[in-house]
């Protein structure tokens, strides 16, 4: 079964405007973390956050963990169309040992 | 190597027929994860290396699936007596300190059983 679970399933927005994606999980965690899929083939680590951390930032990604309600979101801000891809997030278990993902958001930009 | 390489890229197969998936992660990687991801799915967790202790193999859906890591390096995914609903992307990742600071990718094998 998934730990994670994305919101939206998928996500259709003109470039410019901001991505918003949203992740819940169940189980106590070490820390989240987001991936990037093209073409359904490898995931690319994207960004990392640890459960005693609230936000994170990297270039024009922004990662926010609410460890009291179990969810995360990512925001990709002025969005490309080379942003399209599918966007997964990883939960670390306490033991530090396995990721496990959620279902993914397919996120769509149009030029 | 620089990455993850996994060969093949793409394997058509027979049902019936038995195949072999290869894993080359990052030298210096302890831990070796195979997963597999069916169309729009998300990632559905197989089995996990880390150096020398016995794998975890508690994703592996049947005992027609099994896998190796040979000198705590290559590791190859093992399916036997394919079926139709074994096609999928099966995906290897591997990484140096757990998950503490995320796993590289490989890009998959495209496994389709006809």
């Amino acid at each position: 079964s998934q730990q994670g679970e994305e919101d939206p399933q998928a996500l259709s927005i003109q470039e410019g405007e901001n991505a918003t994606m949203n992740c819940s999980y169940k189980t106590s965690i070490n820390n989240l973390q987001w991936y990037r899929q093209n073409s359904g083939r490898g995931l690319v680590h994207l960004i990392l956050i640890r459960s005693n951390e609230r936000e994170k930032h990297s270039g024009r990604l922004r990662v926010t963990l609410d460890t009291s309600k179990k969810s995360s979101s990512l925001l990709i801000t002025a969005s490309r169309a080379a942003d399209t891809a599918s966007y997964f997030c990883a939960t670390l278990n306490n033991a530090g040992n396995m990721l496990t993902f959620g279902g993914g958001t397919r996120l769509m930009v149009k030029p | 190597g620089a990455g993850v390489s996994q060969s093949p890229s793409n394997k058509v197969t027979e049902k019936g027929k038995d195949v072999e998936l290869r894993c080359d992660p990052i030298s210096g990687h302890t831990a070796l994860y195979w997963y597999r991801q069916s169309l729009g799915q998300g990632l559905e967790f197989l089995i996990y290396f880390q150096g020398n202790s016995a794998p975890d193999k508690s994703g592996l859906p049947s005992d027609r699936f099994s896998a190796e890591r040979t000198g705590g390096s290559v590791s190859t995914l093992t399916i036997q007596r394919t079926q139709q609903e074994d096609s999928a992307v099966y995906l290897c990742a591997s990484s140096s300190l757990g998950g503490h600071q995320g796993y590289t990718f490989g890009s998959g094998t495209r496994l389709t059983v006809v």
